[in-house]
């Protein structure tokens, strides 16, 4: 199946600070992708969706501002967590669509610690 | 997409067969039955999908009732690698859609 890669795996920061998770689709392009949060014992999360050439659109609750999505090619999303608080410390996990297949790909996931 | 229902967890011992069901009673005939699973601190994996009839791949089989209001994912042969969350999910063949998890079944495989 086709692969989709998640970078840092995990990263620690200091409350205030921003930072940005990349997700990859290897070997299929993605017009869409999707971000997904996780908090531990709970289920996955929808975010928003990132769409390639155009603005993301994101579920009812989560903050535009605040979580930064940018598609700038057909293989590659990144979200930038900015102004990290405690609370913002999660599973962050990213899918695409491969159209072609007519399945979703995950990617690993990247741990977030916000201190 | 139409709701599920799924025991919270389920346990089954090394070696034999795991029997996974759903409850989906509000399917439609245009969605599919997906199952995905979650082993900690990954990434979900997709398993596999049937629209009505039973399907088998290399992971698991699906079995779907007649009237598709539910369905039961066997692992033939469990082992502990298969301890994780699994993800009933139905929804409209179209890739172009995120994919709604519920709570799902964490299953663990003992010894």
């Amino acid at each position: 199946g086709a692969v989709v890669s998640q970078h840092p795996s995990w990263v620690i920061c200091k409350s205030g600070t921003s930072v940005k998770i990349e997700c990859r689709s290897l070997d299929f392009q993605a017009t869409t992708m999707f971000w997904y949060r996780q908090f531990p014992k709970q289920s996955l999360m929808l975010m928003a969706t990132s769409n390639e050439g155009s603005k993301a659109t994101y579920e009812q609750g989560v903050e535009k501002d605040k979580f930064l999505i940018n598609h700038a090619s057909l293989t590659l999303s990144t979200l930038t967590v900015t102004s990290a608080h405690p609370e913002d410390s999660s599973f962050y996990i990213c899918s695409a669509p491969d159209r072609k297949d007519d399945e979703q790909f995950f990617g690993p996931g990247t741990r977030l610690t916000v201190l | 997409d139409a709701k599920t229902t799924q025991p919270p967890s389920m346990d089954c011992a090394e070696g034999r067969a795991a029997n996974l069901p759903c409850n989906h009673s509000t399917i439609s005939g245009n969605e599919y039955v997906y199952w995905y699973r979650q082993i900690h601190s990954q990434g979900p994996q997709y398993i596999i999908h049937g629209l009505k009839n039973n399907e088998t791949n290399e992971m698991a089989s699906l079995i779907i009732t007649e009237d598709r209001k539910s369905s039961t994912l066997i692992l033939p042969h469990a082992t502990l690698r298969d301890t994780a969350v699994y993800y009933c999910i139905v929804r409209a063949s179209n890739s172009g859609y995120a994919l709604n998890f519920g709570k799902g079944t964490s299953l663990l495989v003992t010894p």
